[in-house]
């Protein structure tokens, strides 16, 4: 079956300290690897996506197709990336699937 | 450009009761879908839609129906609403392929009592 697993539900870092959020899926083939943040009272957004190798808002993901990961991570958190952290997969059908999400908390 | 409007933003229902969750985009995306948010469950598809005239179930879509008359609106249908529906609804929509972002209403909170 298809799955995504972030395998923390809280994560609590200092600012400035390095932060990485943890994403394992379950899939056949090569899935589509995304993921989605969520601040306090505004709308679920794209952070970023695999296929971009972007880096957004000093984010990366790196994917390890052996471990069936796509981390997230930041070298230097800062209190502004405290949010609700998704990590979604999609394979060939239109069904994104999402993880249970990671809340970070970056603390002053 | 309104993106995706979600109506309403709170509703509480009784057990039984049925009521219809809205959902607009005026960006002409082809697709279209529902999840709805529980702590500690993440997200999870409801249904989808790729398009006018199609739609097909998520992961957990039972108890509900939807439909796609139109382009642009998406709504939710609760038949016979239970508490274990009591949950935060968003609607999703994205314009391509799999590879492209979705962009989400601002959700409805939902209690069944």
């Amino acid at each position: 079956a298809q799955r995504v697993t972030q395998p923390e539900k809280l994560l609590s870092v200092f600012k400035g300290a390095p932060v990485e959020l943890k994403c394992n899926y379950s899939y056949s083939g090569s899935p589509e690897l995304f993921w989605y943040v969520q601040y306090s009272r505004q709308r679920l957004q794209l952070l970023l996506r695999h296929i971009s190798r972007e880096s957004i808002k000093g984010f990366t993901a790196d994917l390890n197709k052996g471990e069936t990961s796509f981390h997230l991570k930041k070298p230097f958190a800062q209190e502004e990336d405290s949010a609700m952290y998704y990590c979604a997969a999609q394979g060939g059908s239109e069904k994104l699937v999402f993880g249970k999400g990671t809340k970070l908390t970056v603390n002053p | 450009n309104a993106g995706v409007t979600q109506t309403p933003k709170f509703q509480v229902l009784k057990t039984g009761q049925s009521m219809t969750l809205q959902c607009a985009q005026d960006m002409n995306h082809e697709y279209m879908s529902w999840y709805r948010q529980d702590p500690g469950m993440g997200l999870r598809l409801i249904h989808y839609s790729v398009g006018a005239g199609i739609t097909d179930q998520g992961e957990v879509p039972n108890g509900y129906n939807v439909s796609r008359s139109t382009t642009e609106d998406f709504p939710l249908r609760l038949l016979s609403a239970a508490p274990s529906q009591t949950s935060v609804y968003f609607c999703a929509s994205r314009k391509g392929g799999i590879n492209e972002k979705l962009f989400f209403g601002s959700g409805t909170q939902l209690s069944v009592l």
